[in-house]
């Protein structure tokens, strides 16, 4: 199976911007459909967003809607969430994790990429 | 929004030991749920899908059931890299999918 590599994190000052990227080694990245899911320090799990194989279908968890938006290359086997109007609650370390069959099932998942928000 | 609920919260539990970790949904998620398991500093792993599907390689001590609103994730004898946080995560009404707050699986 394909490793999945997240960059892009780091610190960002409240209202700033940041755009995380997976690079996914799996040659046929563009069968699977994907999702970025983040945890703040100590905290759960919490899906931040999803995209269908061919990014026709984009789904938000209501924290993040209509400031954080994702995408695709498939022709770069690569995944983004552009994050605006960073709060200190959106720090977390943020995980690609790719759907395993069916939407929903996170069947693989990258190390992860730390976002801080502070000032 | 489907609300999972774990527990217990904690388990303490020595190797060799049984594990029996409980997953309950505030509506019916079919037997759409899935187990992950997560250790220190690294990214969750996919353990059961659909409520008692083993994923890829985990190894056949894991066994999910369940079906509705109550799910249960058993460990039949512990091993000493299991010790870790279990999460629950539904796929039948979404979005959102949601998780649970885990349970931590600790060395009694």
């Amino acid at each position: 199976e394909g490793q999945l590599v997240e960059s892009g994190g780091g610190l960002v000052q409240p209202g700033g911007s940041l755009r995380l990227s997976c690079a996914d080694s799996e040659f046929t990245f563009s069968i699977y459909s994907m999702n970025w899911v983040r945890q703040a320090p100590g905290k759960g799990l919490e899906w931040v967003s999803y995209i269908s194989s061919s990014g026709t279908t984009i789904y938000y968890a209501d924290s993040v809607k209509g400031r954080f938006s994702i995408s695709r290359d498939n022709a770069k086997n690569s995944l983004y969430l552009q994050m605006n109007s960073l709060r200190d609650e959106d720090t977390a370390v943020y995980y690609c994790a790719r759907d395993y069959s069916v939407a929903g099932n996170f069947g693989n998942w990258g190390q992860g990429t730390l976002v801080t928000v502070s000032s | 929004e489907t609300v999972l609920t774990q527990s217990p919260a904690t388990l303490s539990l020595s190797p060799g030991e049984r594990a029996t970790l409980s997953c309950r949904a505030s509506q019916s998620v079919s037997s759409y749920l899935a187990w992950y398991q997560q250790k220190p500093g690294q990214a969750p792993r996919l353990l059961i899908y659909d409520a008692s599907n083993r994923a890829t390689g985990i190894p056949a001590r894991f066994s999910g059931s369940g079906s509705g609103t109550d799910f249960t994730l058993t460990i039949s004898s512990l091993e000493p890299e299991d010790f870790a946080v279990y999460y629950c995560q539904q796929r039948s009404n979404w979005p959102p999918f949601t998780f649970g707050p885990g349970t931590k699986v600790d060395i009694k």
